[in-house]
């Protein structure tokens, strides 16, 4: 009974190309956050949304779009996929303004 | 910038002993500190916290320490036993912000 699932688990895709990855949570979580963690093994945020409203953009280019169409939901959709985009994307999910944070498995996208 | 830094990219430790990992971080403000865990090809799972207001806190086999002053931290796990060996991350949080700032992660290895 996975708390927090994400799909897909690899991604190798083309330069130019459009993906999405997809995040769902059945804790019943308020809120919802996008991480990547680059080469450096740095885990940034991206995103974070509280009852499909964007709270948190960080500093991400246009390109990387998040869609929440219900609570338990938050996808994150990639136009013109760039070579540094290759990473591991973490979707995690928390009870609203709680510490502790519940992450997915992870999706390594890479991009060649 | 790096706000939260954890200098050792791993750490061996006999099975049975103490592990010790650290954590420095540069931001006064933070009020929140948290350790997580990770296995490989999962994402990671809370482990413990501790707030500003505490210096010690503690859950079984592990506890983190907090020096504030120091602007230190430190997760200590005894005894170490195979299972734990995983990376830990350190993470901060100020002001119940909604943003966590990772640290770059230590692998831990336990020894037979």
């Amino acid at each position: 009974d996975t708390a927090v699932s994400q799909t897909p688990k690899y991604l190798v895709t083309q330069m130019g190309n459009d993906k999405s990855i997809k995040c769902e949570q059945n804790l019943g979580h308020d809120t919802m956050y996008w991480y990547k963690q680059d080469s450096k093994k740095f885990l940034k945020i991206m995103f974070s949304y509280n009852n499909k409203e964007l709270i948190i953009n960080e500093t991400v280019p246009n390109r990387f779009s998040p869609k929440s169409p219900d609570k338990a939901h938050l996808n994150l959709h990639i136009n013109s996929l760039e070579l540094g985009d290759s990473a591991v994307y973490f979707c995690a999910s928390s009870q609203e303004f709680s510490r502790g944070r519940f992450f997915g498995p992870g999706t390594r996208l890479t991009v060649l | 910038d790096q706000q939260v830094k954890q200098n050792s990219p791993s750490l061996s430790v006999q099975e049975g002993r103490i592990s010790i990992l650290n954590c420095d971080y540069t931001n006064s403000m933070f009020d929140y500190f948290l350790w997580y865990k990770k296995y490989p090809a999962e994402g990671p799972t809370f482990l413990i916290s501790i707030s500003s207001i505490k210096d010690k806190n503690e859950d079984g086999r592990f506890t983190v320490f907090l020096n504030k002053s120091a602007k230190h931290l430190s997760l200590h796990i005894v005894p170490s036993q195979p299972g734990d060996s995983a990376v830990y991350f350190c993470a901060a949080q100020q002001n119940r912000d909604d943003k966590i700032i990772f640290g770059k992660g230590t692998r831990l290895h336990i020894l037979p």
